[in-house]
């Protein structure tokens, strides 16, 4: 089975901070997703990564970035944190390989709330 | 992202009730997914559909992307309590995917 791991359940920063949030996957899958969950908006992506060093925006990229040194390892950076950063933020990957098409696998989703 | 409309918003069931949610999207998608999510953890997918007309069962679960693919429903027959939980719908283009805002459903007390 997949595993999707994130390195925190639940984290609570302060305003102006920069936060770290790490996923790591153990498939060896190309791509791999972060997502924001609110409620009544369903996910909405942040950004991507197809490929290690690779990364593109998603549709809410603003106030976020992203780094993809490994393969398995996908981190989400808030570079200043603010309150409308507090939200449940999902890591996924996958395998777009033709014929082999593996759909996103999650992680259990990191609670974040800035204070 | 694409904008998918998933319907009901939150249903209440009753335990050996069948239930049903749908997706429309005024785009087109390659692949249909239903996930479900329980309190305090990640979605977990529950079927994958990948032709337009598919229907596909998995259990009490039975989803079927629509022909014109632009739409996807999910049934679940004769709930059970821990059918409780939110339910996304998910459209794959180009290897992203967009979802419904999602579907809580709840126990009727």
């Amino acid at each position: 089975d997949v595993k999707v791991t994130q390195s925190s359940r639940y984290l609570v920063k302060r305003t102006g901070e920069k936060v770290f949030l790490e996923c790591v996957q153990d498939m060896d899958h190309e791509n791999m997703f972060w997502y924001r969950q609110d409620p009544g908006l369903g996910l909405r992506l942040i950004y991507f990564s197809y490929d290690v060093k690779m990364k593109e925006k998603g549709d809410i990229p603003e106030g976020y970035s992203v780094s993809r040194e490994k393969k398995e390892r996908f981190s989400l950076i808030l570079e200043s944190a603010s309150t409308n950063q507090t939200s449940m933020y999902l890591c996924a990957s996958d395998s777009p390989i033709l014929g082999d098409f593996q759909p996103q696998h999650f992680g259990d989703g990191t609670r974040l709330s800035i204070l | 992202g694409q904008q998918l409309n998933q319907s009901p918003q939150s249903m209440f069931i009753q335990e050996g009730e069948d239930v049903s949610m749908n997706c429309t999207s005024s785009s087109i998608f390659n692949t249909w997914l239903w996930y479900k999510q329980d309190p305090g953890e990640g979605p977990v997918l529950l079927i994958a559909l990948y032709k337009a007309g598919e229907l596909t069962s998995n259990g009490r679960l039975t989803a079927q992307f629509g022909i014109t693919r632009k739409d996807s429903f999910l049934n679940i027959s004769a709930s059970i309590p821990s059918d409780v939980g939110i339910y996304f719908c998910a459209g794959l283009y180009d290897y992203k995917l967009s979802f419904g805002a999602g579907t809580t459903v709840t126990v009727r007390a």
